[in-house]
């Protein structure tokens, strides 16, 4: 299994840009997340999906869409780059069930200029 | 919703000796307190979760302890050496929500 995995590594973007982030997992797991992680504030919930076709936002949302098409792709969607995005961006999945072990792709290191 | 709060943000320690990380949670309805370990550029990887009908779990060098009724846990890491040097985290997930919360990491350094 390749677990969770993540396209791109690393991305600059000019201010306004849009582009997709893309996240995938071959664990067949129903639930799908997406992070950002900056210096000093841990890992905050941007949104996440319970299976496909449901997607829900978590603490900050603002300036990224989502959806689930299938079990095993989750993208997301930055639709008019701002500097204030500069992150880097970890998807995870877990299986349903209940809360348990979540599995971290590699990581997204996104520079908006 | 909930909110996790983590102590200390950095600690130092010397090799051999034990660390402690302390976590505050403010949604009784939280369950699940899983930790987390971030090594320098690398995605982070669970190390160990206890759930709210347990107050203790080891596991070898590590151990987590769960205060219900004062809404702490802690993680306990005995004999350091230089590997356990990394960013920890510790989260909150609450029985009716499938969001994990997390606390904003302590770095953790330990000098040979």
């Amino acid at each position: 299994n390749a677990g969770v995995t993540q396209t791109p590594k690393f991305q600059v973007l000019k201010t306004g840009q849009s582009m997709t982030l893309q996240c995938a997992q071959d664990m067949n797991h129903e639930y799908m997340s997406w992070y950002r992680q900056d210096p000093g504030m841990g890992l905050r919930l941007i949104h996440y999906s319970v299976g496909a076709g449901i997607t829900d936002q978590g603490e900050v949302p603002n300036g990224y869409n989502v959806s689930r098409s299938t079990t095993e792709d989750f993208p997301l969607r930055l639709l008019s780059a701002a500097p204030s995005q500069t992150s880097v961006y970890f998807c995870a999945s877990r299986s349903a069930g209940g809360p348990g072990t979540q599995y971290f792709g590699p990581g997204t290191r996104l520079l908006v200029l | 919703g909930e909110n996790v709060e983590q102590h200390p943000s950095t600690l130092s320690v010397q090799e051999g000796d034990s660390a402690v990380i302390k976590c505050t949670y403010s949604d009784s309805a939280s369950n699940y307190f899983p930790w987390y370990k971030q090594e320098l550029g690398k995605r982070p990887q669970l190390i160990i979760d206890i759930r709210s009908n347990v107050g203790e779990k080891k596991d070898q060098r590590i151990a987590v302890t769960l205060n219900k009724t004062a809404k702490h846990f802690s993680l306990h890491i005995t004999e350091t050496q230089p590997e356990d040097s990394a960013v920890y985290f510790c989260a909150a997930s609450s029985g009716g929500s499938e969001k994990l919360v997390f606390g904003k990491g302590t770095k953790l350094t330990v000098n040979p």
